[in-house]
């Protein structure tokens, strides 16, 4: 069956600009979560979706936003773009977010701002 | 922040088992510990799970110490496609998010 997918790869932005990345879970899974990979961070939890519920949040400034549709699709949204905005941004699925569960990643979208 | 603590980087002859330790001492008892490993630039791999007893699946094996204090990954015939950062992770409930520490670098050296 297809894994997760994201869209697009690669993207590359101009400080001050907003962004929007989707992200298409394994189908039947519910859960999306996002998180963001920097060399310095490491792996940062942004936030968990639910049946289109917003169930976990990680600590990040308001500029950075999500949603899931009824189809379980998932989006994020960065807004007026930093320059430390620039990272792998990385989407997972799980088919309800229990424990019993792994998680099923997929390839990101790597950002880049100028 | 990250409840589990691994050495930075290993070293594992290929062909030979390559165990990987964690310490989580502040484990509580309705927490699973989780693996994954991220091969460089990809997302990361959901490799094992467990609560308290020994598992093994396909990719590896975990044993967890009777105290559930640490545990340890063991790959039993490294190759060099299992060079990656491998992720030791706490996770309790179904609500709980997954959160990463650093990991530990393994090279696999032929």
């Amino acid at each position: 069956k297809a894994g997760v997918t994201q869209t697009p790869r690669y993207l590359i932005k101009t400080r001050g600009q907003q962004v929007t990345l989707s992200c298409s879970p394994i189908s039947g899974h519910r859960s999306v979560s996002w998180y963001q990979q920097t060399p310095g961070q490491g792996l940062q939890f942004l936030f968990e979706y639910f049946s289109e519920t917003q169930r976990n949040k990680g600590n990040f400034p308001g500029r950075f936003s999500g949603r899931q549709f009824s189809n379980s699709r998932s989006e994020m949204n960065v807004s007026t773009l930093e320059l430390g905005d620039s990272a792998l941004y990385l989407c997972a699925s799980s088919p309800s977010g229990q424990v019993t569960h792994g998680y099923t990643f997929g390839s990101g979208t790597r950002l880049t701002v100028v | 922040d990250a409840k589990t603590t691994q050495p930075p980087s290993m070293d594992c002859a290929e062909g030979r088992a390559a165990n990987l330790p964690c310490n989580h001492s502040t484990i509580s008892g309705n927490e699973y510990v989780y693996w994954y490993r991220q091969i460089h630039s990809q997302g990361p791999q959901y490799i094992i799970h467990g609560l308290k007893n020994n598992e093994t699946n396909e990719m590896a094996s975990l044993i967890i110490t009777e105290d559930r204090k640490s545990s340890t990954l063991i790959l039993p015939h490294a190759t060099l496609r299992d060079t990656a950062v491998y992720y030791c992770i706490v996770r309790v409930s179904r609500d709980d998010k997954i959160i990463f520490g650093k990991g530990t670098r393994l090279h696999i050296l032929p």
